[in-house]
């Protein structure tokens, strides 16, 4: 299958401190990129989708000013949590999409956020 | 929002039995796909099977479909410990770039 990278892969930071995160698509242009973030014990809870050139659709709940998300490129999206605090600590997953029959989506492996 | 509901919870057993593990959904759905988790870690896909499809099998996976449910199980024979995991169903609802959503998982432990 086709490979997604994210960086980092952890990253702790200060509160009040924002932090990027980056997801690629290797080997493949992405033209949807979707943003998930799993709390401890918990399920992926989608938060965004991105299509490239446009702005993201955010879930019910995800504030678009706090979560910002760029897709530039059919292989760069990425995610900026804005002035993070403790309850921001997660698991932050992407997926990349293809165009295609079956649009199947690809994972990334995850960044892990603590916010001291 | 979450689209399925994993049964059960936590499920745990011995080496060599088999798991089931079951999911129900709530919308129509274009297919059903299966992970697993480790923890802390990525996702591991594991199956997809189509909406007009009942049954698929993966080595010692077998996964079944039923729409008219709503429901998709999951069967691993013959477990392994490294089969301990957490196993989500994700649905996506229609085709075209449209997100998989996540069911709440089971997590699996298997005992040597």
């Amino acid at each position: 299958g086709a490979v997604v990278s994210q960086h980092p892969s952890w990253v702790i930071c200060k509160s009040g401190t924002s932090v990027k995160i980056e997801c690629r698509s290797l080997d493949f242009q992405a033209t949807t990129m979707f943003w998930y973030r799993q709390f401890p014990k918990q399920s992926l809870m989608l938060m965004a989708t991105s299509n490239e050139g446009s702005k993201a659709t955010y879930e019910q709940g995800v504030e678009k000013d706090k979560f910002l998300i760029n897709h530039a490129s059919l292989t760069l999206s990425t995610l900026t949590v804005t002035s993070a605090h403790p309850e921001d600590s997660s698991f932050y997953i992407c997926s990349a999409s293809s165009a295609g029959e079956y649009n199947e989506q690809f994972f990334g492996p995850g960044t892990r956020l603590t916010v001291l | 929002s979450q689209q399925g509901e994993e049964d059960p919870q936590a499920l745990s057993i011995q080496e060599g039995e088999n798991a089931t593990m079951n999911c129900s959904y709530k919308t129509s759905i274009n297919n059903l796909q299966w992970y697993r988790q480790n923890s802390g870690r990525g996702l591991v896909h594991l199956i997809l099977i189509r909406s007009n499809e009942r049954e698929k099998h993966s080595g010692r996976l077998r996964v079944t479909l039923d729409t008219s449910k709503k429901s998709s199980s999951l069967l691993i024979t013959a477990s392994r410990a490294a089969d301990t995991a957490s196993y989500f169903c994700a649905t996506k609802v229609m085709e075209g770039n449209t997100p998989l959503v996540f069911g709440k998982g089971t997590r699996l432990s298997v005992i040597a």
